[in-house]
């Protein structure tokens, strides 16, 4: 059974730190492109990053380059965001998500999502 | 980055038909932008409902239907459920980056 677990969200002040990781099981991680999705309370779903099956091709949402970096561990089947100088408008519930092609793109897969909150 | 626009809200008759659109601040939606369709209900992650514009998930009930309506990625609902209220997302393909509509809340009443 496929599943996604993320973990390491939490409580922290503006301009900290946190890093998120993300433990996938039941496939071979290292053949799929995985990403992060954020959704802040009552609000929309708002695309984070992706990163391609070997730490390489890395896209992000604009508001967060050069504060968030995503990486794998394949030998770890594992996903992580490091998030720095956090915002108040970080503030979301994190999903770790997996993409799939089959004669299109798009995402089969989501974690139950860790919750990050950034206040004073 | 641009905007993806969506209806905020549209509401349905049990058994009736609707259309959710997903427009694209840069310009007419094409394949090209990839269309995918999320389906949320609350407390629950999003589960993809169409992708690559018109396919369907192995999951998606054949009521729902994917195309491109004029200048915008369309959403259609054939014999709405009450189980189909919840909240709708488009997501969009730009090159380097992904982005999301705002959402569109489905009431069905």
């Amino acid at each position: 059974e496929v599943q996604l677990a993320e973990s390491g969200g939490g409580l922290v002040q503006p301009g900290g730190s946190l890093r998120l990781s993300c433990g996938a099981s039941g496939f071979t991680f290292s053949n799929f492109i995985v990403t992060w999705v954020r959704q802040a309370p009552g609000k929309g779903l708002e695309w984070v990053a992706n990163i391609g099956r070997n730490d390489v091709d890395l896209k992000y949402l604009d508001s967060v380059k050069g504060r968030f970096t995503i990486s794998r561990d394949n030998a770890k089947n594992s996903l992580f965001l490091q998030m720095n100088s956090l915002r108040v408008e970080d503030s979301a519930l994190y999903y770790c998500a997996r993409w799939i092609y089959n004669n299109g793109w798009s995402i089969d897969y989501w974690g139950q999502g860790t919750l990050v909150t950034v206040s004073s | 980055q641009t905007v993806v626009t969506q209806e905020p809200s549209l509401t349905v008759s049990p058994g009736g038909t609707v259309t959710l659109t997903c427009a694209s601040g840069t310009g007419a939606v094409t394949s090209g932008n990839l269309p995918i369709w999320f389906q949320q209900t609350p407390g629950q992650p999003p589960r993809a409902l169409i992708f690559g514009t018109n396919d369907r998930h192995s999951w998606t009930p054949a009521r729902f239907s994917g195309s491109l309506l004029g200048d915008k990625a369309a959403l259609t609902l054939s014999g709405a459920q009450p189980e189909d209220e919840a909240d709708y997302y488009c997501l969009l393909f730009y090159g380097t980056y992904w982005m999301f509509g705002g959402g569109t809340k489905l009431t069905v009443l």
